[in-house]
């Protein structure tokens, strides 16, 4: 079965410029992550959708990015305008929800390299 | 305060060696725990969940110390596949908090 699918793999933009990321989760699961990671920071969630719903966007930095999940195998990460400081790898997973507050294993893609120059 | 603190590393050690790894936590209303590895460049993947009253996989052993917030994850006879790092992850509400990882070296 194939994982979570992530395009572009790697993408060089200039400032200002529109980045969408794209990601097909694991057929079956209903559960979406957005995250970013840096040297910094680690890896930090921006945003999670529960059957398509964003469920908690406490973590998308700004207005500049938002995410949509039209539909249960497809969710985009938008950023625009882009900036240098948006420079990270974006992972998405995805994970079949235990209920309540239990977690199963999330499936993570491989990654989207983003340098905005 | 981070939610997860680790130690970043990084632990170089011989091959066959015993390492271990500690990881904190903030939230004491937290109800899952793993252990993801990163290797380099790549995404993070499963280790092992680490349950209340310790858990074993192989040369793996995961460790919970509620009353301390504290998880350890120890590697027995550490291979040169070993080498990578390792997040602590604990659970708040529906999300998950990554800890930044300890990176393993593990050397000939």
């Amino acid at each position: 079965d194939a994982g979570v699918i992530q395009s572009p793999r790697h993408e060089v933009t200039e400032m200002g410029q529109e980045v969408t990321l794209r990601c097909k989760p694991i057929s079956g699961h209903n559960s979406l992550f957005w995250y970013r990671q840096t040297m910094m920071r680690g890896l930090e969630l921006l945003i999670y959708f529960n059957n398509n719903v964003p469920i908690d966007d406490s973590g998308m930095p700004e207005d500049r990015f938002s995410a949509k999940m039209p539909n249960a195998s497809f969710s985009t990460l938008k950023i625009q305008p882009s900036e240098p400081r948006d420079s990270a790898v974006y992972f998405c997973a995805s994970s079949f929800p235990a209920g309540g507050e239990a977690h199963n294993e999330q499936f993570f893609g491989p990654g989207t390299r983003l340098t905005v120059l | 305060r981070k939610e997860v603190e680790q130690d970043p590393g990084p632990f170089n050690v011989p091959e066959g060696a015993t390492v271990a790894f500690n990881c904190t936590y903030s939230n004491s209303a937290s109800q899952s725990f793993f252990w993801y590895r990163q290797d380099c460049r790549k995404e993070p993947k499963l280790l092992m969940s680490v349950y209340s009253s310790g858990n074993e996989d192989g040369r793996f052993t995961a460790q919970l110390n509620r009353a301390s917030q504290y998880i350890s994850l120890l590697i027995r006879d550490s291979k040169l596949s070993d080498s990578a790092t390792y997040l602590c992850v604990v659970n708040s509400g529906y999300a998950l908090n990554f800890g930044k990882g300890t990176s393993l070296l593990v050397t000939p």
